[in-house]
């Protein structure tokens, strides 16, 4: 079975600090996506990662797909009160055409 | 814009009732899916379809059956509700599975179902 594991589960930061958030897994994944939830809605697609080791920026937001494939970073730099919410990583299988999600990093920017 | 929209935002019903949960795209998709969310646990695929008149089970399906009888709408039933299918559903479409990994899934905003 593959598993996706995100870390941390919580974060709390005050605004302007950066912070990394890590995916990890020892299944090779064919992509790998990063959404973001707010309360009360569903998650909205940030950034998809294909290529080993590519990087991708989205404004302050920094994501990399590890050199092997099975694991992804997100780094925020200057974290703002709108970053606050669900982070969730999702891997798309090689072997059949599932999505794998791991369980979110639920992240809180305090002004 | 894709849009997927889900029949209700919130859902209180009765242990035993039959409930039907409508999702609905607006974008052509032939791919289609029903997740649960819960604390801890994360996204669970139910059911997904990848066209009209198709279903496939996903990692969670007992107690579920859908329906896609319209390739814009795909149809979660919890047969006889109980208090553990109670949670934050989630519709999600996708553009087909030619366009898999690398396409995105759209989801709508969630229907909170809470069975008493």
């Amino acid at each position: 079975t593959q598993l996706l594991e995100q870390s941390p589960q919580f974060l709390s930061i005050q605004e302007g600090e950066n912070l990394t958030v890590y995916c990890n897994s020892s299944s090779v994944f064919s992509s790998l996506q990063w959404y973001r939830q707010e309360p009360g809605e569903g998650p909205v697609l940030l950034v998809t990662v294909v290529t080993g080791g590519e990087v991708k920026k989205l404004k302050r937001l920094t994501f990399q797909f590890g050199d092997a494939r099975k694991d992804s970073s997100l780094h925020i730099t200057a974290a703002q009160p709108g970053d606050t919410g669900l982070y969730l990583c999702a891997g798309a299988s090689p072997r059949d055409d599932k999505i794998i999600f791991g369980k979110g990093t639920r992240l809180h920017i305090l002004p | 814009d894709v849009k997927v929209t889900q029949s209700s935002r919130y859902l209180v019903k009765r242990t035993g009732e039959k409930v039907f949960l409508e999702c609905v795209q607006d974008m052509d998709h032939e791919n289609m899916f029903w997740y649960r969310q819960d604390p801890g646990l994360g996204l669970r695929l139910i059911y997904f379809s990848y066209d009209v008149k198709m279903k496939e089970k996903g990692d969670i399906p007992e107690g579920y059956s859908v329906s896609r009888e319209k390739k814009e709408r795909f149809s979660l039933i919890l047969e006889s509700a109980s208090t553990n299918q109670t949670s934050m559903y989630l519709c999600a479409s996708r553009l087909n599975r030619v366009s898999f990994p690398t396409d995105t899934q759209y989801f709508g905003p969630g229907t909170r179902l809470t069975v008493l």
